[in-house]
């Protein structure tokens, strides 16, 4: 099966820096990379996505970018905001329909 | 339903005991899956719904895990003989079709705590 890996477990930024999150993964055959946050006791919820015909997105402040060669992808943050602070999930779809997850990023953000 | 429902929220079972978690998808959804995450750890993925069947139950861990969704909505999660190495939040998604094209939307979970 797919195997996702995560990097860096923890990240601190100071307020209005960027943050970057790196992803790798197994499976030539993935075609879906989503992005989750996860605050404290809340669900994770899906801040962006990528899919594998596609190299760069972004959404305001949030950029995701695939490099389907070497099988990884990465989400960037920037002018960081203390309300970002959270766990960060990336993950990525092979042949199945399930997500495979990586292990997540604990993002604090300083003011 | 507004969002994806999950009940109980919280359950603390006893070792070796018979627990049950519920699953109400966003209404309309015919796709719903079941995750468990541990402490400090991404979701791991337990199986996954097409309609009423299972169509990939490869991530549940052994016999004592089960899951039915007898009318393709209400999923539920059956866990028989409780360890202790089942403490983990239990999330259910559910997906309008195709995940790599919809994504999911995650429950808040149901945390179970074997003591």
């Amino acid at each position: 099966g797919e195997n996702v890996e995560q990097h860096p477990s923890t990240l601190s930024v100071q307020e209005g820096d960027s943050a970057v999150i790196k992803c790798t993964y197994s499976d030539s055959a993935s075609n879906y990379f989503p992005w989750y946050k996860q605050e404290l006791g809340k669900r994770p919820q899906l801040i962006i996505d990528i899919r594998s015909n596609v190299g760069e997105k972004k959404d305001q402040r949030i950029a995701v970018t695939l490099n389907k060669t070497a099988k990884h992808f990465s989400l960037h943050i920037t002018e960081t905001q203390p309300e970002d602070s959270a766990v960060y999930f990336c993950a990525a779809q092979a042949t199945g329909n399930q997500f495979y997850f990586g292990t997540g990023t604990s993002l604090t953000v300083i003011p | 339903g507004a969002g994806v429902s999950q009940t109980p929220s919280n359950k603390v079972t006893e070792k070796g005991k018979y627990v049950e978690l519920r699953c109400d998808p966003i209404s309309g959804h015919t796709a719903l899956y079941w995750y468990r995450q541990s402490l400090g750890q991404g979701p791991e993925f337990l199986i996954y719904f097409q309609g009423t069947g299972a169509a990939d139950d490869s991530g549940l861990p052994n016999d004592r895990f089960f899951a039915v969704r007898p009318e393709g909505s209400v999923s539920t999660l059956k866990i028989q003989r409780t360890e202790r190495g089942d403490s983990a939040v239990y999330l259910c998604a559910s997906s309008p079709g195709l995940s790599h094209r919809y994504g999911y939307t995650f429950g808040s979970g149901t945390r179970l705590t074997v003591v």
